[in-house]
């Protein structure tokens, strides 16, 4: 199985601050996910983040907002521009699961609070 | 429309008996996953077992097994000889056919008694 690291684990930030979020993984993946989980919610994809191309964003999520960056097949970003507290979440990494992978695997997740 | 059901906000079982976690799945896809994460306080998502639509036979891993009933569309996941570090929240996912992305239901939280 793979191993996927986030940094930080958690932070707490200032209302129109921005933060960036990072995600290794130990091997080559082709394709990578960025969800959010608001308090007492259920995970919502943000954006999936393929290498060498345009992040592709779920509908109610936009680049402006979250920035995410693909540099290479083992890690990725993503930002959360001008905080406000509503964006206080669990922000999760994943890993794309070929059709024979039968695991689908998350990062151990970063909890942000604004305030 | 793809969506995940899940109708049990929360559950309870005694230690060392099984419980059954309820999920239902809507999809028009021939193909498509169904998992199940475990999500303790800490925020991490577990990843606990897989089902694949065209799997015949029920999936198990150790102590965790997935009922699947695909004419009912349901995905339920049964826990054998409950223990206290069980408790956490549950999340029934599906991944459509063709896609990576995950789609998740609201999750139930499951309080193991002693």
């Amino acid at each position: 199985s793979a191993v996927i690291s986030q940094k930080p684990s958690r932070d707490i930030c200032q209302r129109g601050t921005s933060l960036t979020i990072q995600c290794q993984v130990d091997s080559q993946v082709t394709m990578m996910f960025w969800y959010r989980q608001q308090p007492g919610q259920s995970l919502t994809l943000i954006a999936t983040a393929n290498q060498g191309s345009e992040a592709t964003y779920e509908s109610g999520f936009v680049i402006d907002k979250f920035p995410i960056s693909r540099p290479n097949l083992t890690f990725s970003t993503l930002t959360v521009s001008n905080m406000s507290p509503e964006d206080s979440s669990i922000y999760l990494c994943s890993l794309g699961a070929g059709h024979s992978r039968e695991t689908q695997y998350f990062g151990p997740g970063t909890r942000l609070l604004v305030l | 429309a793809q969506k995940i059901t899940q109708t049990q906000p929360g559950m309870f079982v005694q230690e060392k008996e099984a419980v059954t976690l309820d999920c239902t799945y809507d999809t028009s896809d021939q193909s498509y996953g169904l998992f199940w994460y475990k999500q303790p306080s800490s925020g991490e998502m577990i990843f606990l077992i897989y089902q694949g639509s065209y799997d015949e036979q029920n999936a198990t891993e150790g102590r965790y097994s997935l009922n699947f009933q695909k004419a009912r569309k349901s995905a339920n996941l049964v826990i054998s000889a409950s223990q206290l570090g069980d408790s956490a929240m549950y999340f029934c996912a599906m991944r459509p056919g063709g896609y990576n992305k995950l789609i998740f239901g609201a999750g139930t939280r499951l309080a193991v008694h002693p």
